[in-house]
């Protein structure tokens, strides 16, 4: 069975420092999509990178790059020069091939993330 | 674009109650989630659909809920009779999933947050 986890319930970072939130995950399919999502306070869900498995590069998107280790079932999010705004719930979501019969995103439970002044 | 739209945006009912979710994906997403997200967990997805056809219920709890999707394009969740566990936020999502693009983001909505007393 497929299964995302996020080890970290809360964390902290200095405004204008980089920080890391881990993601492993757990999967047969040579094939999967690995998505971050950003939650704040007002409870949308807000896409912000996303990793296909078999992409040779590591995703990059503005302050978001998505540190993917494939042989370890990782897809860490690295968020640089963090600012006030991204104190927020951040999940990472996996999504299966198509060809399984469906496009089933699953989810970590998330990571609260608090940048101080 | 317009966003994924939903309505309400919050509801407060007594158990044995019921209550309906309305759900407006964005224009041309064929794919339509509905996602119950309790409070300090990630969502869990109830039900897939793929244009009006569903595609996967098997976590959705069939004696209380409901959820259909006319001519492909809105949606509605119902439950009846309502639990005090089903205290959530119900997040509706839709995604772009051309044949050729196995690995759309999804596109959230603001999400319902239900209080059953």
């Amino acid at each position: 069975a497929q299964k995302i986890t996020q080890t970290q319930p809360g964390m902290f970072v200095q405004e204008k420092e980089a920080v890391t939130l881990d993601c492993t995950y757990d999967t047969s399919d040579p094939s999967y999509g690995l998505f971050w999502y950003k939650q704040p306070s007002s409870g949308e869900m807000i896409f912000l990178i996303y990793q296909g498995s078999y992409d040779q590069q590591n995703a990059t998107e503005g302050r978001y790059s998505l540190n993917f280790q494939k042989a370890r079932k990782s897809a860490n999010l690295v968020i640089s020069a963090s600012q006030l705004g991204d104190s927020a719930m951040y999940f990472c979501a996996m999504r299966p091939p198509r060809n399984t019969g469906g496009f089933k995103t699953i989810f970590g439970a998330g990571t609260r993330l608090f940048v101080k002044a | 674009e317009a966003g994924v739209a939903q309505s309400p945006r919050y509801k407060i009912i007594e158990k044995r109650q019921s209550v309906a979710f309305w759900c407006n994906p964005i224009s041309g997403h064929a794919t339509l989630y509905w996602y119950q997200q309790i409070l300090g967990q990630g969502p869990k997805l109830l039900i897939q659909f793929q244009n009006n056809g569903v595609v996967d219920d098997s976590q959705l709890p069939k004696d209380r809920f409901s959820a259909e999707r006319l001519k492909g394009v809105d949606s509605t969740l119902k439950i009846q009779p309502a639990k005090l566990e089903d205290s959530a936020v119900y997040l509706c999502a839709s995604s772009l999933d051309q044949f050729l693009r196995g690995f759309s983001p999804l596109h959230f909505g603001n999400g319902t947050r239900l209080t059953v007393t």
